[in-house]
């Protein structure tokens, strides 16, 4: 079956330090890795993606993620955090590739606090 | 970038009252449309996928009777919350996904649906 866990249900870190929010995942096949932030009461805003190709994925707002296929792995890291970017992550995965109509399979989500 | 719009973004209502709520891809065509339901602090839980021209697929434990989908058009599809129930309460999002391969979906806003 697959599934994504998103181990750490809030993440505090101090404004201007890296921060790591962490995602493993277990699907049949090549996955297909999303990250996805959402602020309160407002729909996903999509960050980055890994399809194929390089391990280190540069999306929005200057996160990035790494994918290490070993430790079925895909977190997502700032290296300068800044209190803007508290808010609720999401990790998806979707697992057998079907065109792009394929169903997201979330994590639990994981709340990251960035005080000042 | 492609939008999906959700309307409306906040409905309440008395017990008994059917809802409707609408999502639309406002610059591409979506034949495939989701449709998520959010507890608080939680996780998106896929409630059916929205197949353009044929009936949606819901997924196990979802009342069909209870949340009536129609994806009349490659542009619009709605669900319908019908005779609604306290319990009906919480957060609905929909998405589609983007033109072309291996794209991100794209979320509404989300619509908090409060019955009294």
């Amino acid at each position: 079956a697959q599934s994504v866990a998103q181990p750490e249900d809030q993440v505090n870190v101090a404004e201007g330090n890296p921060l790591t929010v962490k995602c493993t995942y277990s699907v049949s096949g090549n996955p297909y890795l999303f990250w996805y932030v959402q602020y309160p009461n407002r729909g996903l805003q999509f960050l980055l993606k890994y399809i194929t190709g390089d391990n280190l994925v540069k999306g929005s707002y200057g996160f990035e993620a790494e994918f290490n296929k070993s430790q079925t792995s895909f977190h997502l890291k700032k290296p300068s955090a800044l209190v803007s970017d508290s808010a609720l992550y999401f990790c998806a995965v979707r697992g057998t590739p079907s065109g792009n109509t394929g169903k997201l399979i979330f994590g639990q989500g994981t709340t990251l606090q960035v005080k000042p | 970038g492609a939008v999906v719009s959700q309307h409306p973004s906040r409905v309440i209502c008395k017990s008994g009252t059917s809802v409707k709520i609408e999502c639309r891809s406002l610059d591409f065509q979506a034949t495939t449309m989701f449709w998520y339901r959010q507890f608080p602090k939680q996780s998106l839980m896929l409630m059916a996928t929205s197949n353009e021209g044929s009936k949606a697929t819901y997924e196990q434990g979802v009342e069909k009777d209870k949340f009536l989908i129609n994806h009349a058009s490659l542009t619009l599809s709605t669900l319908t919350v019908t005779s609604a129930h306290p319990e009906d309460s919480s957060f609905y999002i929909c998405s589609a996904p983007g033109t072309g391969g291996n794209q991100p979906q794209h979320f509404g806003d989300g619509t908090r649906l409060s019955i009294l």
